[in-house]
């Protein structure tokens, strides 16, 4: 595909549900990110996989919040027992390099909504 | 632990006129600094980044930021905003691989 694609654009879950998140990054990009955007605020860093290895997963707010990437293309955030404090856009985003200062490439989110 | 503070939570301006838009960093090693901005309705997009070398960075759009070390800013500017330059603006900086650190950005407006 031309860019990073993430689906559903639009996600409502009654509390305690479980909620899958996917991203499909720009093809061969080696490094994949997931921030989470709170209403009127920037992105926070929730993740980084560098192919199929996470690298870094100090962003995630709590052991209810899992990411997997497990051919190094295609990623999954999962939210165990959603809280209304998840509400939130989910950014994905992918870079080609591995190094400092890429550019990483954004997908348009994933709104979820926690009733 | 790196931070990014945009002084400015909204600009109104007219068209044609010049913007600033503000950032400040903190970090305690050497950093990587970005800007990017949002349209509605779609993903973030790259304006610019800093690396090293020239302070003066030109980006996309006719926008350009200045690195200034000394008071740890990073301020994005354009001399004549059109209105398509409506938009939501992030500063980001990044001192490890992945990991970046983005401000709570600024929402500029362009009156015509």
């Amino acid at each position: 595909g031309a860019g990073v694609s993430q689906s559903p654009r639009y996600k409502v879950a009654k509390r305690g549900q479980d909620v899958a998140l996917r991203c499909d990054p720009i093809s061969g990009h080696v490094s994949l990110f997931w921030y989470q955007q709170a209403l009127g605020q920037g992105p926070e860093f929730l993740t980084y996989f560098q192919n199929e290895a996470q690298l870094d997963k100090s962003g995630l707010p709590s052991d209810r919040f899992f990411a997997e990437r497990p051919e190094g293309s295609v990623s999954t955030l999962k939210i165990q027992r959603t809280q209304q404090e998840d509400s939130a856009v989910y950014l994905c985003a992918s870079s080609s390099e591995t190094g400092f200062g890429n550019e990483q490439f954004f997908g348009p989110g994933t709104r979820l909504t926690v009733l | 632990a790196q931070s990014v503070t945009q002084l400015d939570s909204q600009v109104p301006v007219f068209e044609e006129a010049p913007v600033e838009l503000r950032c400040n960093y903190s970090s305690s090693v050497s950093v990587y600094l970005f800007w990017y901005v949002q349209y509605p309705n779609q993903g973030l997009q790259l304006l610019l980044k800093y690396l090293s070398g020239s302070t003066l960075v030109k980006g996309i759009n006719g926008f350009e930021a200045e690195f200034n070390k000394s008071q740890t800013s990073f301020h994005l500017r354009k001399p004549s905003v059109h209105i398509s330059d409506t938009a939501e603006y992030f500063c980001a900086v990044s001192e490890s691989a992945g990991k970046s650190t983005f401000g709570d950005g600024t929402t500029l407006t362009v009156k015509p």
